[in-house]
């Protein structure tokens, strides 16, 4: 596609209940992030995927936070068993390379929003 | 630590001004330094990326200046348009990893007619 895509934008969840949140990277993008974003805050790294694998997970809070991306292009965060400090806006990025902390541009979707009641 | 420090936390100014937003890091060993632009509710995009051997570059009125010496950056925005509301927020790599980015709080712009 033209960009990196999201889904859903926005998302409501009850305390308790799982979520998935979906991530079109731009076609033949090899590099995957997931990261978190706090109100008023920078990202935080969460995960990182070359292709299908899933080389960094250190950023993920805790057990409850899940991430995949199977056949090497979209990708999936799921959280499960929602509670409050998990609301924040959750960006996914590509880039075109695997190194991306020269000069590979870095591509962000517009988020999705998540909010814990 | 790694941290990169942003100032000021937020700004506003008229239409038509200028400013200057500041990035301090303490990123090592230092590779690369990005500034991004994010409006209100949308992901960040790049306006500029600097490598250790660069000084300025600049994109459009948008021209970000490196100290790798002193590990300072600027981004400075030259007549200001209401377009230009939104956080700025300075990034910084790290040679020794190939993905890692350490990013900033970022600076918010309001820019008023």
């Amino acid at each position: 596609g033209a960009g990196v895509s999201q889904s859903p934008r926005y998302k409501v969840a009850k305390r308790g209940q799982d979520v998935a949140l979906r991530c079109d990277p731009i076609s033949g993008h090899v590099s995957l992030f997931w990261y978190q974003q706090a109100l008023g805050q920078g990202p935080e790294f969460l995960t990182y995927f070359q292709n299908e694998a899933q080389l960094d997970k250190s950023g993920l809070p805790s057990d409850r936070f899940f991430a995949e991306r199977p056949e090497g292009s979209v990708s999936t965060l799921k959280i499960q068993r929602t509670q409050q400090e998990d609301s924040a806006v959750y960006l996914c990025a590509s880039s075109l390379k695997r190194v991306i902390t020269n000069t590979g541009e870095l591509f962000f979707g517009e988020g999705s929003r998540l909010t814990v009641l | 630590k790694n941290q990169v420090e942003q100032s000021p936390q937020s700004l506003i100014i008229l239409e038509g001004k200028n400013c200057t937003l500041q990035c301090n890091y303490t990123v090592s060993p230092f590779s690369n330094l990005r500034w991004y632009k994010q409006d209100t509710g949308r992901g960040p995009v790049s306006l500029t990326i600097m490598t250790f051997s660069e000084n300025t570059k600049s994109n459009g009125r948008y021209t970000a200046t490196l100290d790798a010496d002193t590990k300072q950056s600027s981004l400075h925005i030259t007549a200001s348009q209401l377009s230009d509301s939104a956080s700025y927020i300075c990034v910084v790599g790290r040679m020794d990893s190939s993905y890692k980015l350490i990013f900033g709080s970022g600076t918010r712009l309001l820019v008023r007619p």
